[in-house]
């Protein structure tokens, strides 16, 4: 079965720092591209971010651009966002997804990051 | 405002059919067949219920479906069920400018 458990999420003062973890298991990790989907509390999902099998390849949403690093680490099992600089309007839970093709399979059950 | 236009709600009676639209442009939805569609109940995690337009991945029940012409895709709901109640979101694929987008959401109501 496949598990991804977000944590790191938290209050956090505008223009600070926060770092999410998604612990994934139940496939092989280095296997998927794996992304970020945001959504903020009552609204709609927005795409934040993605990044290759192999971590050599990288997307984001313009909102996150300059201030967001998505990374992993394949022998850990474990994908990251690195949010900084970060916004009020950042506030929103957040969503570690598996994907496959050019479809989110698998999503873990979310972390707020309220700022 | 979100990239993909999908109405705010939709309702029906139990066994009755509900399709819901979800409207992109030329540089989304209508270039890739990269349409899918997520479930998501109150509290809980999204969950993929169509992809490409009209896959339903294992487990997903075949009164769902999806289909997509021109710029508009659709998701129709077949033989409604209570637990069919839910916020319904579409999503495609934009390139690698505009990578995934996602409609605003549609609240299914099962009257």
């Amino acid at each position: 079965e496949v598990q991804l458990v977000e944590s790191g999420g938290g209050l956090v003062q505008p223009g600070g720092s926060l770092r999410l973890s998604c612990a994934a298991s139940g496939f092989t990790f280095s296997s998927y591209w794996m992304h970020w989907v945001r959504q903020v509390p009552g609204k709609g999902l927005v795409w934040v971010s993605r990044i290759k099998s192999d971590g050599s390849t990288t997307s984001y949403a313009d909102s996150a651009k300059d201030r967001f690093t998505i990374s992993r680490d394949n022998a850990k099992n474990t994908l990251y966002l690195q949010m900084n600089s970060v916004r009020a309007e950042d506030t929103a839970v957040y969503y570690c997804v598996r994907g496959d093709g050019y479809a989110y399979f698998d999503w873990g059950q979310g972390t707020l990051v309220t700022v | 405002q979100s990239a993909l236009t999908q109405p705010p709600s939709a309702s029906g009676s139990p066994g009755q059919s509900v399709t819901i639209s979800c409207t992109g442009t030329s540089s989304d939805v209508g270039s890739y067949n990269y349409v899918s569609w997520y479930q998501q109940h109150p509290g809980k995690a999204p969950k993929l219920m169509i992809y490409e337009v009209s896959k339903r991945p294992s487990g997903v029940p075949d009164r769902f479906s999806g289909s997509k012409s021109g710029n508009t895709a659709s998701l129709t709901v077949s033989g409604l069920q209570a637990e069919d109640e839910a916020d319904y979101y579409c999503s495609s694929y934009g390139g690698s400018n505009k990578n995934w987008v996602f409609g605003g959401g549609t609240k299914l109501t099962v009257l």
